[in-house]
């Protein structure tokens, strides 16, 4: 059974720092692209970052670009997302989801990021 | 970037009624299309990929069609179960995404 499993949410304050982690099983994580989406309260969803499957490869949403960094440990089968910089506009549930073939078909339970002061 | 226009944001239908969600997409993104069902406090479970195919232990009441820029996910006879949010989600080309949702209740 395929399993995403994020952590690492919580509070923190504007201008500030947090990493978040997921971890997978269930699958050959090495063999898949990976991803992260959020959903601010009551928002849709949007897509963040994408990496490859050997993390040679990533793609971020521009209001993201040069704050936040994705990336993975092959070995440890988890996908991590640096969160620097971090505005009040970030404040949302982020989801880690499996990429097959540019199709987001796991995710993840979330973990909810609230930047405030 | 690739705009999805999706309708309608909302919907009360009755328990073994038909109905359809639309999305229209800004630019041609060919089948790269996938309609995805998000229940209170859980996460989105993918549901059609590709435009038209359905997802594994995906009921077949489901079912995603296309017509040029225009795709639709349609629910033939409506279940209780069926109640959610309802996303499309363009992954021809980055950044992904999403239509703004389609609230579907039971009348």
């Amino acid at each position: 059974e395929v399993q995403l499993v994020e952590s690492g949410g919580g509070l923190v304050q504007p201008g500030r720092s947090m990493k978040l982690s997921c971890a997978a099983s269930g699958f050959t994580f090495s063999n898949y692209g990976m991803a992260w989406v959020r959903q601010a309260p009551t928002k849709g969803l949007e897509w963040v970052a994408t990496i490859s499957f050997d993390g040679s490869s990533t793609y971020y949403r521009d209001s993201v670009k040069g704050r936040f960094t994705i990336s993975r440990d092959n070995a440890k089968s988890t996908l991590y997302l640096q969160m620097n910089s971090l505005r009040s506009e970030d404040t949302a549930t982020y989801y880690c989801i499996r990429l097959a073939m540019m199709v987001l078909d796991y995710w993840g339970q979330g973990v909810m990021v609230t930047v405030s002061s | 970037d690739i705009q999805m226009t999706q309708s309608p944001s909302s919907i009360s239908v009755s328990l073994g009624d038909r109905f359809t969600i639309t999305c229209r997409a800004s630019q041609d993104i060919g089948n790269y299309l996938s309609w995805y069902q998000q229940k209170p406090e859980k996460s989105p479970k993918l549901m059609i990929y590709r435009a038209t195919n359905l997802e594994d232990g995906v009921p077949s009441r489901f079912s995603g069609s296309r017509s040029g820029s225009d795709f639709s996910l349609t629910i033939n006879s409506l279940e209780s179960e069926d109640t959610g949010i309802y996303f499309c989600l363009q992954h021809k080309q980055y950044p992904l995404t999403f239509g703004s949702g389609t609230k579907l209740e039971i009348k």
